[in-house]
């Protein structure tokens, strides 16, 4: 079992709807959860993180975490052209510096 | 403030070459990580440093490969010799122990080609 794990897509969604991306993990001692976005050829950048249970909004990206199930969610609302990427969910592990990545979830968002 | 500098952008090289990829964090992070991305394998970390320590090399796939951090602005990857399955996308990204995000600040990457 792979320690972080992602659909790997890819998901297309239309202009304006809502993209949800999943992930769960396998260390039940993680501590911190990422998401980062990257664009083809490019770095990948942190778009949300969140540490507890629950969720946490940042404009048009919710992040959800539920510890119980091992399982990180990223929702995007209103989703637009420019949002089309991989996703990357990444967890921090128990002793909080070994950052793991998922393989991505790539996200088309059709004009 | 200069982001995470990585040298070479691009190395082709034939198998059996030795290639070194060269990476500068961020001027004040501690923690160093090395991630290869493939489109099978995606993003894998084959080694992080603290303190210029290595912390956990479990990653790294053969002996072929090691790492260094000589001081805290400056970190190589070596392969020796190198094949045609290391053809990746190197990623070298920092991080300041202790921020509240916790955020890793990627390099542009160094993109190998083993021929």
């Amino acid at each position: 079992q792979k320690e972080v794990e992602q659909n790997s897509g890819p998901l297309s969604v239309p202009e304006g709807a809502i993209a949800s991306l999943n992930c769960t993990y396998s260390d039940r001692g993680s501590q911190s959860f990422f998401w980062y976005r990257q664009y083809s050829g490019k770095s990948p950048e942190l778009i949300m993180f969140i540490y507890s249970n629950g969720d946490k909004e940042d404009g048009r990206f919710t992040a959800q975490l539920n510890k119980a199930s091992q399982y990180v969610s990223l929702l995007i609302r209103d989703s637009q052209p420019s949002d089309s990427a991989t996703y990357l969910c990444a967890v921090n592990g128990a002793g909080g510096f070994k950052t793991i990545f998922g393989a991505g979830t790539r996200l088309f968002v059709k004009a | 403030d200069a982001g995470v500098i990585q040298s070479p952008r691009h190395e082709v090289t034939e198998m059996g070459q030795e290639v070194t990829l060269r990476c500068k964090p961020i001027s004040g992070h501690n923690s160093l990580f090395w991630y290869r991305q493939t489109m099978m394998r995606g993003l894998e970390l084959l080694i992080y440093f603290n303190n210029n320590v290595p912390i956990d090399d479990s990653g790294m796939p053969e002996d072929r490969f090691s790492a260094k951090m000589p001081n805290a602005s400056f970190s190589t990857l070596k392969i020796q010799p190198s094949e045609p399955r290391d053809s990746a996308v190197y990623f070298c990204a920092s991080r300041k122990t202790g921020t509240y995000t916790g955020e890793l600040f990627f390099g542009e990457g160094s993109r190998l080609t083993v021929l």
